[in-house]
């Protein structure tokens, strides 16, 4: 059974701070995504990799870098939150072309 | 660039009934569309996909059509039940672009008991 695992479900930071967002996977899966979700907005990409050390902006990276150093974790990184960074962000992996699974979230709220 | 088109955005449906859900995407070269249905709180899960080489595919009460030419593919509900209640989504990809999904925008689907 694939698990995509999200540090944590909830984190709150202050505007300013520096917040790592972590993902793993156990299925060794090539590519890994994350995504953010607002109310009506449907989901983003952010960043993408498809392999250890490579890495593809998505539609959204702006305020947002990331880092893959294992083949089975993707790291998210906020240099600097901002409020509008306040949002519900999922990561995702997939298997060349098979099916994507998903994390199950971190709601982040920043003050 | 690329993009998938989805609609309606919300949808209510007596229980029992059908529920259609339709996506149009932009990119001829697309050749996997997976649908995912995400209930409340909880994460995206995939519910059927289909490759390109394939017009129509069903899984009970499920089923997904594609048709190439016009490049739009749907999602039935037949015998809607009140925990099909959920937002649902539609993505497209393509060979060798890191494995990426565009996705739709998302349809609330409501099943009234």
């Amino acid at each position: 059974d694939v698990k995509v695992t999200q540090s944590s479900r909830y984190l709150v930071k202050r505007t300013g701070e520096k917040v790592f967002l972590e993902c793993v996977q156990d299925m060794d899966h090539e590519n890994m995504f994350w995504y953010r979700q607002d109310p009506g907005l449907g989901l983003r990409l952010i960043y993408f990799s498809y392999d250890v050390k490579m890495k593809e902006k998505g539609d959204i990276p702006e305020g947002y870098s990331v880092s893959r150093e294992k083949k089975e974790r993707f790291s998210l990184i906020l240099e600097s939150a901002s409020t509008n960074q306040t949002s519900m962000y999922l990561c995702a992996s997939r298997p060349g072309e098979g099916t994507q699974y998903f994390g199950p979230g971190t709601r982040l709220l920043v003050l | 660039g690329e993009n998938v088109e989805q609609h309606p955005s919300t949808l209510s449906v007596q229980e029992g009934d059908s529920a259609v859900i339709k996506c149009t995407y932009s990119d001829s070269a697309s050749n996997y569309f997976p649908w995912y249905k995400q209930e409340l709180g909880k994460r995206p899960q995939l519910i059927i996909d289909i490759r390109s080489n394939v017009g129509e595919k069903k899984d009970q009460r499920i089923a997904v059509t594609l048709n190439k030419t016009a490049k739009h593919f749907s999602l039935h509900i037949t015998e809607t039940q009140p925990e099909d209640s959920a937002v649902y989504f539609c993505a497209a990809s393509k060979a060798n672009q890191g494995g990426k999904l565009i996705f739709g925008q998302g349809t609330e689907l409501s099943v009234k008991p």
